[in-house]
């Protein structure tokens, strides 16, 4: 079956420094990753998109200064979380699919606390 | 621009009762609906969607929704609901053109079962 890694679970970083996630297809070769953050009470915002043959897209209010992503296959993704301060915090969701008619299959996040 | 509204932060009621969890959408075009659950600390799962055709669509755990064109509603139906299907809800859109592969979600709805 269709799966996707996230790693790690669970991480904590002191303000101002730098958290890198990873995230891995498994099972199916992804056309387009998807990253989410979930802030407390809040909903899932979209981080950016990055689809294969296409330059990674970021959504008002991200940036790639901020959230680097590194997509160098279909199948693995990362991103870095720069100089993260406590409004960082939140879960972290990767989506991945295969094609515009499947459905976004999700990691269960990365969980990141800022102190 | 593409908005999802779920009017409901919370809605509780007993098992064996009917469960329907209120989602409305705007988007200029005909947009692809989604919900996902979240269960407590878990990532989330995909229950249905919504593409073209038949506006009744089922999905899992003996879910489904009902898109409502006129009043630009995607409301998702249980009966009888059970204890277990306590979590949180998300209604997504998906847009399409340069919105393709973009998931916006409502700020979601938390459901109680009470057993």
């Amino acid at each position: 079956g269709a799966l996707v890694y996230q790693y790690p679970r669970r991480t904590i970083c002191k303000s101002g420094t730098s958290m890198r996630m990873e995230c891995q297809a498994v099972g199916f070769q992804a056309t387009s990753v998807a990253w989410y953050r979930q802030s407390p009470q809040k909903t899932f915002e979209l981080i950016a998109l990055s689809t294969v043959n296409s330059a990674i897209k970021y959504e008002q209010n991200f940036t790639q200064e901020k959230f680097p992503i590194s997509h160098p296959n279909l199948s693995f993704s990362s991103m870095t979380v720069l100089n993260a301060y406590l409004e960082d915090r939140g879960l972290y969701l990767c989506g991945a699919r295969t094609g515009r008619n499947s459905d976004y299959t999700f990691g269960s996040g990365t969980r990141l606390l800022v102190i | 621009a593409q908005s999802v509204d779920q009017p409901d932060a919370h809605v509780t009621l007993s098992e064996g009762a009917s469960l329907e969890l209120r989602c409305s959408y705007s988007y200029s075009a005909a947009p692809y609906l989604f919900w996902y659950v979240q269960y407590p600390g878990q990532s989330l799962q995909f229950l249905l969607k919504y593409i073209t055709g038949d506006t009744v669509v089922k999905g899992t755990k003996g879910f489904e929704a009902e898109f409502r064109k006129s009043n630009s509603s995607f409301n998702l139906k249980k009966s009888p609901a059970h204890w277990s299907d306590s979590a949180k809800y998300f209604c997504a859109l998906e847009g399409t053109g340069a919105n393709t592969g973009k998931l916006t979600f409502g700020h979601g709805t938390i459901l109680r079962v009470h057993p």
